[in-house]
């Protein structure tokens, strides 16, 4: 079974700070991609990434940028946590070939 | 108008009752169609997946596509409670490296 993992289930951090949320797949999967997910609003693309070192915008990129030195792992860093970067964060991964997407469990943030 | 468009719900059903789960699109190039399940405080997991129109059956789940008319439903016959979770379609124009847009997801309840 394709696994993904999310460094954090609960994180509460303060207003201006650098938050670090980690992702790592298990599949050799060549995609990787970070969502948020708002009541009402659904799942929104922020990220992708289609190999190490390769990145994307995806659609609300702004205040988030990210990090894929190696395959299994992509990182979704705020720079400067704001209260409206609360939020579910969802990681997910997928082959290169297939719209099949894997999603790890979830950070859901608070910012303060 | 959004792309792709889901009645949040909730929608309540006694247990045994026949779901039916709905989206519509607005975009013709959509041709791979997914349905993931959520359950509360979870990530997404994989449902189903179909490729152009016509049904796809896997033991209680149905899915339907009509891209006539642009619109995707699940079935789920003899729902159970353990069925009680959000359902999001999510749709794409083609594999590899094509978006995959989501629905904002339906809350269904299943009383036992």
């Amino acid at each position: 079974d394709v696994k993904v993992t999310q460094s954090s289930r609960y994180l509460v951090k303060r207003t201006g700070e650098k938050v670090f949320l980690e992702c790592v797949q298990d599949m050799d999967h060549e995609n990787m991609f970070w969502y948020r997910q708002d009541p009402g609003l659904g799942l929104r693309l922020i990220y992708f990434s289609y190999d190490v070192k390769m990145k994307e915008k995806g659609d609300i990129p702004e205040g988030y940028s990210v990090s894929r030195e190696k395959k299994e792992r992509f990182s979704l860093i705020l720079e400067s946590a704001s209260t409206n970067q609360t939020s579910m964060y969802l990681c997910a991964s997928r082959t290169g070939t297939t719209d099949t997407q894997y999603f790890g469990p979830g950070t859901r943030l608070t910012v303060l | 108008q959004k792309e792709v468009e889901q009645d949040p719900g909730p929608l309540s059903v006694p247990e045994g009752a026949i779901v039916s789960l709905n989206c519509t699109y607005s975009n013709s190039a959509f041709q791979y169609f997914m349905w993931y399940r959520q359950y509360s405080r979870k990530g997404p997991e994989l449902l189903m997946y179909t490729y152009s129109s016509g049904n796809k059956e896997d033991g209680r789940f149905t899915a339907q596509v009509d891209k006539s008319s642009k619109y995707i439903s699940l079935f789920i016959r003899d729902s159970q409670p353990s069925d009680s979770a959000t359902y999001l379609c999510a749709m794409s124009a083609g594999g590899g490296y094509q978006k995959v847009t989501f629905g904002t997801g339906t809350k269904l309840q299943v009383i036992p």
